[in-house]
Formats: C-alpha cells, structure tokens, sequence
C-alpha cells in the first residue's frame, strides 16, 4: 500500500496562475482532508469530503475549491493564486470519522 | 470554539532525559485527542489517540500521554529522549458537526535533543 500521496512535491507559480494539487489514498477511506500549514500556525483545514461525490469548507476555504470524484482521490484547486497561499500542503485520509487520519508527505507551493 | 493550546513553541532536552510536551485544549463535549510527530520535510505520523476509557494511553516509540479532564489537558511524555525524537509534536482534538470527523491542531512544539 502506498498509502496517501501527493502530487506534485513543490511548485513555484506567479501571482494570478492557477494550479491543481492531486491527492490520492489506496486505503479505501472515506473522509479525505486538505490542510495548509504554516509557522507558528499548527495545520488548518481548508475543505474535507465525507464520501464520494462530497465537499465542505473548513477552517481557511477562501480562495480554494475542491473535487472528489473518485473515492480515491482529492483534487485541491488555486483558480487565481495569491502570495498569501505560499504554504505546505497536506493530504489527510481516514476510514470513518473521529478515526485516525493518515498523512501524505505535503506540497510546498510558493506563489511570487 | 474548539481550540488546542501547546504552551511551549521551542523545548530543548538533552538525550536521556524525561520530556513532557504540554497540550490544553477547549471543547465542550468529551473530546478525541490526538498527538502527532512531523520529523522535517515530512508528514504528520500518529504517535497515540485517546477516545474513552483508560486516560493513561500509550503509543509508539514509547510515548504516553495522560487525558485529565478537570485540567482540560492530555499531555505527551517519554521517560527517556533519544536523538531520534528530535521533531515537531502537535497536539489535536478531534472535533465536528455531529461526528470527530475535522481535526483542531495546536501550534507544534518543536523538539531538540542535545547528544
């Protein structure tokens, strides 16, 4: 099992560009998170899915949208990338709520 | 509003010694509580949960944590560092609309250990 992977593992963009951060699980998880991290921040939630087909705004979702079409994966989008969105990215998983969530190995995307 | 508070950004404990990593959180309801490790430049691994039941919980890499309601803390201990533990450790409750399905993080406390 590979478990959580992230795709791709830096990015550079200019002001305005859009991008779309890839977020796949072979586990057969349910819930999928999307977090940012930043110093002195601790890890904050920008959207999750409970399933197949569902999304919903976290803690930070302003300039971001998301997509799980597929169980497996989780597609974190930039439409208009800003330099406050320089950040780590991570991918979380788990099987049923309140369960541990698996990790991927992050993003780094800087935005000049 | 759900928070997790971990008082200490920075400690530095020498290889050996006792640590313990403080982590208070807010929640109004009995919380899920988590602690993780980040070694640099990569992810967040699951060191121990608690959910119910024995408040003294054990983890991996022989890490503990103790879940004291009255005080609203669950802090992390190991009775002896070694160099390997040297990392970022964050403290999370589980929290949500009807369910523990969204994480709250603290800010991290970053371990170093002298040899």
């Amino acid at each position: 099992n590979a478990g959580v992977t992230q795709t791709p593992k830096f990015r550079v963009l200019k002001t305005g560009q859009s991008m779309t951060l890839l977020c796949a699980q072979d586990m057969n998880h349910e819930y999928m998170y999307w977090y940012r991290q930043d110093p002195g921040m601790g890890l904050r939630l920008i959207h999750y899915s409970v399933g197949e087909g569902t999304t919903a705004k976290g803690e930070v979702p302003d300039g971001y949208n998301v997509s799980r079409l597929k169980k497996q994966n989780f597609l974190l989008g930039l439409e208009s990338a800003a330099p406050s969105q320089t950040s780590v990215y991570f991918c979380a998983s788990s099987y049923h709520r309140g369960g541990e969530q698996y990790f991927g190995p992050g993003t780094r995307l800087t935005v000049t | 509003a759900q928070s997790v508070t971990q008082p200490d950004i920075h400690i530095t404990v020498s290889e050996g010694a006792s640590l313990e990593l403080r982590c208070n959180y807010s929640y109004g309801a009995t919380p899920y509580l988590f602690w993780y490790v980040q070694s640099p430049g990569q992810g967040l691994q699951l060191l121990l949960k608690y959910f119910s039941g024995d408040t003294l919980v054990q983890g991996i890499k022989g890490f503990e944590a103790e879940f004291k309601r009255r005080h609203s803390s669950f802090n992390l201990r190991k009775p002896s560092v070694h160099w390997s533990d040297a990392a970022e450790y964050f403290c999370a409750v589980g929290a949500g609309l009807g369910g523990y399905n969204k994480l709250i993080f603290g800010a991290g406390t970053r371990l170093a250990v002298h040899p």
